[in-house]
């Protein structure tokens, strides 16, 4: 049981340069969220996936995209990288239940100069 | 909409020493309470969560935290602590109405030899 996997951990873009995120969970969760985290900031909800086949934008969605291919996997794109970009990203998953905590992945480390 | 307030941005304590994290939060809901716990280099882990019932919750390696409904308060508190508890602490709300996770900025906990 790998729990919930990102690739890839550490990405280095250039400026209007584009990429995409990849996010799989194992454990049959319905939910999946992305999220990026800053320095003093927390983390903040950029979109999710309540079930497969729908979408929505969180606090941060502007300059991502998202896809949520199947039940196991969520990518996060990035059309054209800005230095604001820069940030350390976050996959998470939970099952349908107000009850149930998020599932966190390793992160990606992506630095856009 | 909730927001998640950590006072303390950093909290050095020696070894074997008590320590609390404070945690305060605003709803117009009710709402379930999360502590997560990051390691250098990794994702977010569960440590304790409040839902209902008993206010004082116990959660991983020793930790336990207090909802207190009338201060909107959700503090973190270990009696002794170890090296290994170095990391940062996230405390997190979510709205009993299916609304998303709002983390709050993280609190930074250095255990000193």
């Amino acid at each position: 049981n790998a729990g919930v996997t990102q690739t890839p951990k550490f990405q280095v873009l250039k400026t209007g340069q584009s990429m995409t995120l990849q996010c799989a969970q194992d454990m049959n969760h319905n939910s999946m969220y992305w999220y990026r985290q800053d320095p003093g900031m927390g983390l903040r909800l950029i979109y999710y996936s309540a079930s497969e086949g729908t979408t929505d934008k969180g606090e941060v969605p502007n300059g991502y995209n998202v896809s949520r291919l199947n039940k196991r996997e969520f990518s996060l794109r990035l059309e054209s990288a800005a230095p604001s970009q820069t940030s350390v990203y976050f996959c998470a998953s939970s099952e349908d239940s107000l009850l149930r905590e998020q599932y966190f992945g390793p992160g990606t480390r992506l630095t856009v100069t | 909409a909730q927001s998640v307030t950590q006072l303390d941005s950093q909290v050095p304590v020696f070894e074997e020493a008590p320590v609390e994290l404070r945690c305060n939060y605003s709803s117009s809901v009710s709402v379930y309470l999360f502590w997560y716990v990051q390691y250098p280099n990794q994702g977010l882990q569960l440590l304790l969560k409040y839902l209902s019932g008993s206010t004082l919750v116990k959660g991983i390696n020793g930790f336990e935290a207090e909802f207190n409904k009338s201060q909107t308060s959700f503090h973190l508190r270990k009696p002794s602590v170890h090296i290994s508890d170095t990391a940062e602490y996230f405390c997190a709300v979510r709205g009993s109405y299916g609304q998303n996770f709002v983390f709050g900025p993280g609190t930074r906990l250095s255990v000193l030899p």
